[in-house]
């Protein structure tokens, strides 16, 4: 079975610095696809970026870079110049493929970050 | 518009009470699914439907069973609620091309509270 571990329970950044949360995952599979979403205090969860393990190409989405090591099975999200907003709990998730039926995500116990002024 | 919506958006109950979270999706999707976050935040599948069949069903006690009338519809009805039921519901709603890998969208969550 697929396993998603996040070994910070809480990070903070200063304003306009980079931060970087760690995600590690484990899974007999070569192909699937992994994510970072956002949940600010709102609740709302929200897709921050996606990367897909057969491309070998980092995902970027503005500010939020991945750093994805295949071989290490690691998935970590670097955010630079930093902003308030980003203050919210983080989960790294990794999509369970049933043989091309839509499957369910798999959560790591999230970062908290904070930001400070 | 609203992608996903569920309601209610809050729901404050007695122990042993029946109660219904409802969800719907405006996107056309076939796939809709529920996830539990407890109080530690720990977010996990309960159920998912493809068209209106079930797909997932995790190791969920029996007194959890979802609806879907129709594939736009699940709903989540919970009978004889217990104080470990208090958790926030989050539907979600995803393509299905094909391939097992369309992004999951989600609803605002339920905070459900059992007194």
């Amino acid at each position: 079975a697929q396993t998603v571990t996040q070994s910070q329970p809480e990070m903070s950044v200063q304003e306009a610095e980079t931060v970087t949360l760690s995600c590690t995952y484990d899974t007999s599979e070569s192909d699937y696809y992994l994510f970072w979403y956002k949940q600010p205090p709102s609740r709302q969860m929200i897709l921050v970026i996606r990367q897909e393990a057969y491309k070998q190409q980092n995902a970027t989405e503005n500010r939020f870079s991945v750093n994805f090591q295949k071989a290490a099975k690691s998935f970590s999200l670097k955010i630079s110049d930093s902003q308030l907003g980003d203050a919210a709990m983080y989960f790294c998730a990794y999509l369970v493929n049933y043989g091309g039926s839509q499957g369910n995500l798999i959560f790591g116990k999230g970062t908290k970050l904070s930001v400070k002024p | 518009d609203t992608a996903v919506s569920q309601t209610p958006k809050y729901l404050v109950t007695q122990m042993g009470n029946d109660k219904s979270i409802k969800c719907e999706q405006n996107l056309g999707h076939d796939t809709m699914y529920w996830y539990k976050q407890d109080s530690k935040k720990f977010l996990k599948i309960m159920f998912s439907y493809n068209n209106k069949e079930l797909i997932i069903n995790e190791t969920v006690p029996n007194r959890f069973s979802p609806k879907s009338p129709d594939k736009a519809h699940l709903n989540l009805h919970i009978n004889s609620l217990e104080l470990g039921d208090s958790a926030v519901y989050f539907c979600a709603s995803s393509r299905n091309s094909g391939t097992g890998r369309d992004e999951q969208f989600f609803g605002p969550g339920t905070r459900l509270t059992v007194l």
